[in-house]
């Protein structure tokens, strides 16, 4: 079974321009999360859709930070424009449903703002 | 608002060694309680699950126990390995199985050979 899949990997962008990220969850999984990961620290959740809708985003700055997933599968995470500390680490994760027991992580995205 | 530590935040051990990580939360009302491993570059990867009804949980050379009153959970590693090098990260789900996770700052653990 493939796992979650992200890309890109890493990205080096400068203050003030736009950056986005993508993630395709594991086949099947209605429910996909975002968390943002700053050095040092545990992963935050920003976002989380269960199929195409938001179920909580709470913590997504909404004044810079977007995401959207269209057709219920893949997922997209957008800042603009970007600051310095934005630079972090960005997890995307999926579960079979709201309730499961198991979220299944990808392996990060890399943003560093300079 | 829950709020999630974990001490220490580094740790560094010989291999064969025991050690146990600590996690402490602020709100006792949770759903569960998980431990996660990342290594550099990758993902969380779930190590032990224990519901609000367990007090424990065992995987090979882990164990995971929980102390809700106390807002306390530990993860015991035995026989430590350089293998076991990585960052442990505990996590706490809200009164229901839908609640956000929590995490804490994380314990990096290295492991000398």
């Amino acid at each position: 079974e493939a796992g979650v899949a992200q890309s890109p990997r890493y990205k080096i962008i400068e203050k003030r321009q736009s950056v986005a990220f993508w993630c395709n969850p594991i086949s099947g999984h209605a429910t996909l999360y975002w968390y943002q990961q700053i050095l040092g620290q545990g992963p935050k959740l920003l976002i989380q859709f269960q199929n195409n809708g938001v179920v909580d985003d709470s913590q997504l700055p909404k004044d810079r930070f977007s995401a959207e997933r269209l057709k219920g599968v893949d997922s997209t995470l957008k800042i603009q424009p970007a600051k310095l500390e934005d630079s972090a680490v960005y997890l995307c994760a999926s579960s079979l449903e709201r309730g499961s027991r198991e979220q299944y992580f990808g392996p990060g995205t890399r943003l560093t703002v300079t | 608002k829950q709020e999630v530590t974990q001490i220490p935040a580094a740790l560094s051990v010989p291999e064969g060694e025991n050690l146990v990580l600590n996690c402490s939360f602020t709100d006792s009302a949770i759903y569960n309680l998980q431990w996660f491993r990342q290594d550099p570059g990758k993902g969380l990867t779930s190590l032990l699950l224990i519901q609000s009804s367990q007090r424990e949980q065992t995987s090979g050379r882990l164990n995971a126990s929980l102390d809700k009153s106390s807002g306390r959970s530990t993860l015991y590693i035995a026989a430590s390995q350089p293998g076991d090098s990585a960052t442990y990260l505990c996590a706490v789900k809200g009164s229901s199985n839908t609640g956000k996770l929590i995490f804490g700052q994380g314990t990096t653990l290295q492991v000398k050979p």
